[in-house]
């Protein structure tokens, strides 16, 4: 196991295009976090899954983002009709755990510019 | 919203000297990470520290924890040009579920 990893690196989209995003975790690890990170910002959360539940969005997340994680393995993140404001870094990470008392392993992202 | 404010926002140093950053957060926490970013990558833990501990080391890594005052300290002693990056605290915030970044300090370390 080569750690979490996302898929594309980079994505570059029209505006109102949809796009998708793919991020397979640690094979044992339950639980799997989107964020997304401006330049020189933080990382933002967005969602997390515990196995295949998605236990809490953030209010960042509008109803053109939608995110899912059949079975509890890979996780896709779609973003409909996109926008220029949508431009950011998405970063999927993975844990082991009922909570944040372990570490996250983060993929190395996807890079998404909307023009 | 993000719980954690790093300080200072950038530093530069030269290889060889020591590297302070600082956090502050707001809400009551069971544990404090710090990550490390190299630019444009994904996000490598460094340290967790718990609530009930005050001070921890990991390499040339220390960190500090106090509770009373909502504040970390991240210690990079000796640096080296490869210590250059964007570090970030989290917490876990106030039910656990997540870890909420504070906007990082950029560290660059000169050779």
């Amino acid at each position: 196991d080569t750690g979490v990893s996302q898929d594309p690196r980079h994505k570059i989209t029209k505006r109102g295009q949809n796009v998708t995003f793919r991020c397979d975790p640690i094979s044992e690890h339950n639980r799997l976090y989107w964020y997304r990170q401006t330049l020189g910002q933080g990382p933002e959360f967005l969602t997390y899954f515990q196995n295949e539940a998605q236990l809490e969005k953030s209010r960042l997340l509008s109803d053109r983002f939608s995110a899912e994680r059949p079975k509890g393995s890979f996780s896709t993140l779609e973003i409909q009709r996109t926008e220029q404001g949508d431009s950011a870094m998405y970063l999927c990470a993975s844990s082991q755990g009922w909570d944040m008392n372990t570490e996250a392993f983060f993929g190395q992202g996807t890079r998404l510019t909307v023009v | 919203s993000q719980q954690g404010e790093e300080d200072p926002q950038a530093l530069s140093i030269q290889e060889g000297e020591n590297a302070t950053m600082n956090c502050s957060y707001k809400t009551s926490i069971n544990n404090l990470q710090w990550y490390r970013q190299n630019s444009g990558r994904g996000l490598v833990h460094l340290i967790l520290i718990r609530s009930n501990e005050r001070e921890k080391h990991s390499g040339r890594l220390r960190v500090t924890l106090d509770t009373s005052k909502k504040s970390s300290s991240l210690l990079i002693t000796a640096s080296r040009a490869a210590d250059t990056a964007s570090y970030f605290c989290a917490t876990d915030a106030r039910y656990g579920n997540k870890l909420v970044f504070g906007a990082g300090t950029i560290l660059r370390v000169k050779s």
